[in-house]
């Protein structure tokens, strides 16, 4: 089944600490996108990359770097992690044949990140 | 204030009740409206989206956008316990790429 993965699903990290997350997906889709869920302010879109050259800021960028090491792989780092990064991180895909300007995305299953 | 206000809820209702869900935007560039469903645990997944204004329907789940009043709605009829989740309202432009304005989302409980 086409899907989106997310590893880890789960990180405790210390201040400081450089951690990666990884994203995977076998939908064959172009774009892909990278947000943090927080209570109270929703989703918030950190990078997005339409192929593999292509790689855009989101609205909260700082402190993040990601890279788009395939088109079905696309990684976010936090270089120095700080306690504000404590959040749920989802990656996710859409595709310009398929959603056109509607722009659905598809979420992969999200990751649970402390960082203490 | 925020471009898509939605409240957080929760809202809690009898299994069978008819559930309205909403969402007001201030974006009049807005043309594409989603309902996304986030159980548990888990990634948002798209339960419908409908372009402009008008109505969808989907088995028992109704959108609806009014765009002069700028507010957005879902409806879900004979609500059953599996419905219990957290419905996220978004929105984008038309045109090229368009980022997605989400909300914040509504918990929702169907209590059996």
């Amino acid at each position: 089944d086409a899907d989106v993965t997310q590893t880890p699903r789960n990180r405790i990290t210390k201040t400081g600490k450089r951690i990666m997350l990884e994203c995977s997906q076998t939908k064959g889709h172009d774009r892909m996108y990278w947000y943090r869920q927080d209570p109270g302010l929703g989703l918030r879109l950190i990078y997005y990359s339409f192929d593999v050259k292509d790689i855009n800021k989101g609205e909260i960028s700082d402190g993040y770097s990601v890279s788009r090491q395939a088109q079905a792989k696309f990684s976010l780092s936090l270089e120095s992690a700080i306690p504000n990064q404590t959040a749920l991180y989802f990656c996710a895909t859409s595709d310009l044949r398929t959603s056109g300007s509607a722009n659905e995305q598809f979420f992969g299953p999200g990751t649970r990140l402390t960082v203490l | 204030q925020k471009e898509v206000e939605q409240d957080p809820g929760p809202l809690s209702v009898p299994e069978g009740a008819i559930v309205s869900l909403n969402c007001t935007y201030s974006n009049s560039a807005f043309q594409y409206f989603m309902w996304y469903r986030q159980y548990s645990r888990k990634g948002p997944e798209l339960l419908m989206y409908t372009y402009s204004s008008g109505n969808k329907e989907d088995g028992r789940f109704t959108a609806q956008v009014d765009k002069s009043s700028k507010y957005i709605s879902l409806f879900i009829r004979d609500s059953q316990p599996s419905d219990s989740a957290t419905y996220l309202c978004a929105m984008s432009p038309r045109g090229g790429y368009q980022k997605v304005t989400f909300g914040i989302g509504t918990k929702l409980q169907v209590i059996p």
